[in-house]
């Protein structure tokens, strides 16, 4: 059975220092992605990650994957308020369907001035 | 930009009625599946849809869920006779235009009040 395992849970910054958030996960997959949902909001994709060694970047986030490590990092740069938010890492759960995603619990992330 | 769209946005419901929960995926999208998330905790997989049948569905899709796609636009999650428990964001997604990896997108939700 495929987990994904997010940490922190909670992460309180402030403007202009950087973190990463690790998604560790259990089984092999070909497919990792990161979403943000602002409260009461959808699910936002931020990034899709396909091979191993990929890295991404948009802004003041930028992700990677290790598929041997089975990880991915989420590192913010330089943070400001409006990323506050929560991040999801999610990984296919293979089969036939491409979305049945495996999420994450998400890093709720808060940045203050 | 094509979207995924639910209606809908908020439903308040009786415990052990039925709702019909309504989404309209993007356009040429081929495979669909409904999530939910119960408040504050993480979003599960419920169902997969390709090819006018379920192809995937979690431990949580139990017999009291059905999906449909009545015609070749709208995609329903059906919950026959609700429980508290259900009260939930329910979000439906689309992915795939023919190829293998393409990504899911969301709709902005429907949440659901069971009382």
């Amino acid at each position: 059975e495929l987990k994904v395992e997010q940490n922190p849970l909670f992460l309180s910054m402030q403007e202009g220092k950087n973190y990463t958030i690790y998604c560790n996960y259990s089984t092999t997959s070909d497919r990792l992605y990161w979403y943000r949902q602002d409260p009461g909001k959808s699910l936002e994709s931020l990034f899709v990650l396909l091979s191993n060694g990929a890295v991404k970047q948009e802004g003041r986030l930028m992700a990677s994957l290790d598929t041997k490590a089975r990880l991915s990092t989420l590192h913010i740069t330089a943070a400001v308020h409006d990323l506050s938010a929560t991040y999801f890492c999610a990984v296919a759960g293979g089969g036939g369907s491409q979305g049945n995603l495996i999420f994450g619990k998400g890093t709720k992330l808060s940045v203050k001035p | 930009e094509p979207e995924v769209t639910q209606t809908p946005s908020h439903q308040v419901t009786q415990m052990g009625q039925e709702v019909i929960l309504r989404c309209v995926p993007i356009s040429n999208h081929l495979y669909f599946y409904w999530y939910r998330q119960i408040l504050g905790q993480k979003v599960e997989f419920l169902v997969s849809f390709y090819n006018n049948e379920i192809s995937e569905k979690s431990e949580i899709f139990d017999d009291q869920f059905s999906v449909e796609r009545p015609d070749g636009s709208n995609f329903t999650l059906k919950i026959r006779s609700t429980k508290l428990e259900d009260s939930a964001m329910y979000f439906c997604a689309s992915s795939g235009q023919g190829t293998m990896n393409t990504e899911a997108f969301f709709g902005q939700g429907t949440r659901l009040t069971v009382v």
